[in-house]
């Protein structure tokens, strides 16, 4: 899996849109970006993957540049409840190692009112 | 769908004795997985099961059992804890079929060997 790097923090109002950044600058071609999330306490929860498109869902949006080497994920309108830490992972999946997750340190979105 | 359910929530061992963590989903997923998170660290693999029927080794297997008792199912067993074996542990469940192993996981049993 390639490695994946994020900021440790991020603040957001409530109501705004809030934008994590993920580099992966040594991806490969066959690895989807994923992220989950971590609310505290709790188990992480899958939010979104994407390989090369754009890619929109009921809880956010994925932005993955044309040349693959970085991704934004957004929550369009942060409330209180995505305060959480954010996990951006790429993985291999068809044909590869597809089992193990890696979570890194990820990025702490604290959103506040 | 109550998704992944794991029990119990709480433990507290004394070093040396056995337990089972239980796991269960009702999703219908092949591919069940056991992760152990410590304070300040990312989830490690523990043990993971592919399909019923079978199971390997994750990252961090010593001082772990685990049995695939049928497709719903995946327990984790201690043997003999050990204080380093202190951590939260979470299931998780995903269709490989699908080819994109998104994975669900529980809520987490907080474990605490004195």
């Amino acid at each position: 899996d390639a490695k994946t790097t994020q900021p440790t923090s991020m603040d957001c109002a409530e109501g705004r849109a809030a934008n994590l950044p993920c580099n992966h600058s040594t991806i490969s071609g066959n690895e989807y970006v994923y992220w989950y999330r971590q609310i505290h306490s709790q188990g992480p929860q899958y939010i979104i993957h994407g390989l090369k498109n754009n890619e929109t869902n009921e809880m956010a949006s994925l932005i993955i540049t044309e040349d693959r080497k970085s991704s934004t994920l957004i929550l369009p309108h942060a409330t209180l409840r995505d305060t959480a830490v954010y996990y951006c992972i790429a993985k291999i999946v068809r044909g590869g190692s597809n089992y193990k997750l890696t979570f890194g340190k990820g990025t702490l979105l604290t959103v506040n009112p | 769908n109550a998704g992944v359910t794991q029990t119990p929530k709480f433990q507290v061992l004394k070093t040396g004795q056995s337990m089972t963590l239980q796991c269960a989903q009702d999703m219908n997923h092949n591919s069940m997985y056991w992760y152990r998170q410590d304070p300040g660290m990312g989830l490690r693999l523990i043990y993971y099961s592919a399909s019923e029927g079978t199971t390997d080794k994750g990252e961090v297997p010593n001082g772990y059992n685990v049995s695939r008792l049928n497709k719903r199912e995946f327990s984790l067993r201690l043997e003999s804890a050990a204080p380093s074996q202190t951590s939260v542990y979470f299931c998780a469940s995903s269709d490989t079929g699908t080819g994109y192993n998104e994975q669900f996981f529980g809520p987490g049993t907080r474990l605490t060997v004195l």
